[in-house]
């Protein structure tokens, strides 16, 4: 089983609001990410997670606010969001950290700011 | 620094096969992958090929590696219109971190 899978997969938002978007994945992976990802564009590295700690910030603006309560789950906090910071959320886990691991995807959120 | 390169569009007929062509540049990477995205979907990992492997097979994939010239391309035998899709090539790196191409969106015509 290489399922990651991410809730909610639509979310429209308001400039003003606070949300969450959820990964969670059961293959004992300990190494986890967050992409974010424009129309027809290759996806763009956020976050990484190794062991539960934060290990990589791409310079990732602090309206982005990533959180690992255990090893199983990702979350990515949303707070005061422009809009184009729409698009498509990727959460993607591998085995072990910082070397070079197959890492599988979930189905992404799809993020509407208005 | 470290950059994957593809060609952004591919058409074929029904039936034909498909060969999809990366390049890249950092010789240290030890796997190189192809992930495809239909629309609206999230990234799907197709096959990937071990940097010290020339070519690997899986059903209708065919992966060929030439690590002289740092050339991955991925062969589709009798596309169908589910293959429909964008296609990314990308190698990895130290740290982690995966670098990808700009995908090659493959249109199958009936």
């Amino acid at each position: 089983d290489t399922e990651v899978t991410q809730t909610p997969k639509h979310l429209v938002m308001g400039m003003t609001n606070k949300k969450s978007l959820k990964c969670e994945q059961h293959m004992g992976h300990r190494a986890m990410y967050w992409y974010k990802q424009k129309a027809k564009k290759p996806p763009e590295l956020m976050f990484v997670y190794s062991y539960e700690k934060l290990s990589i910030n791409e310079s990732v603006p602090s309206r982005f606010s990533p959180e690992c309560p255990n090893s199983s789950l990702l979350n990515l906090h949303l707070h005061a969001l422009q809009p184009e910071d729409s698009a498509l959320y990727l959460c993607a886990s591998s085995q072990q950290p910082g070397g070079q691991e197959t890492q599988y995807f979930g189905p992404g959120t799809r993020l509407l700011v208005l | 620094g470290e950059d994957v390169e593809q060609s952004l569009f591919l058409s074929v007929r029904e039936g034909d096969s498909s060969v999809i062509n990366c390049t890249y540049t950092d010789s240290s990477s030890t796997y190189l992958y192809w992930y495809k995205q239909e629309p609206g979907a999230g990234l799907q990992l197709l096959t990937y090929i071990f940097s010290n492997m020339d070519m690997k097979q899986d059903q209708r994939l065919t992966v060929l590696l030439n690590k002289k010239d740092k050339h991955l391309s991925l062969r589709i035998a009798d596309t169908q219109t589910g293959d429909s899709a964008i296609y990314f090539c990308a190698e990895s790196i130290q740290g982690g971190k995966l670098i990808f191409g700009q995908g090659t969106e493959l249109s199958v015509k009936p």
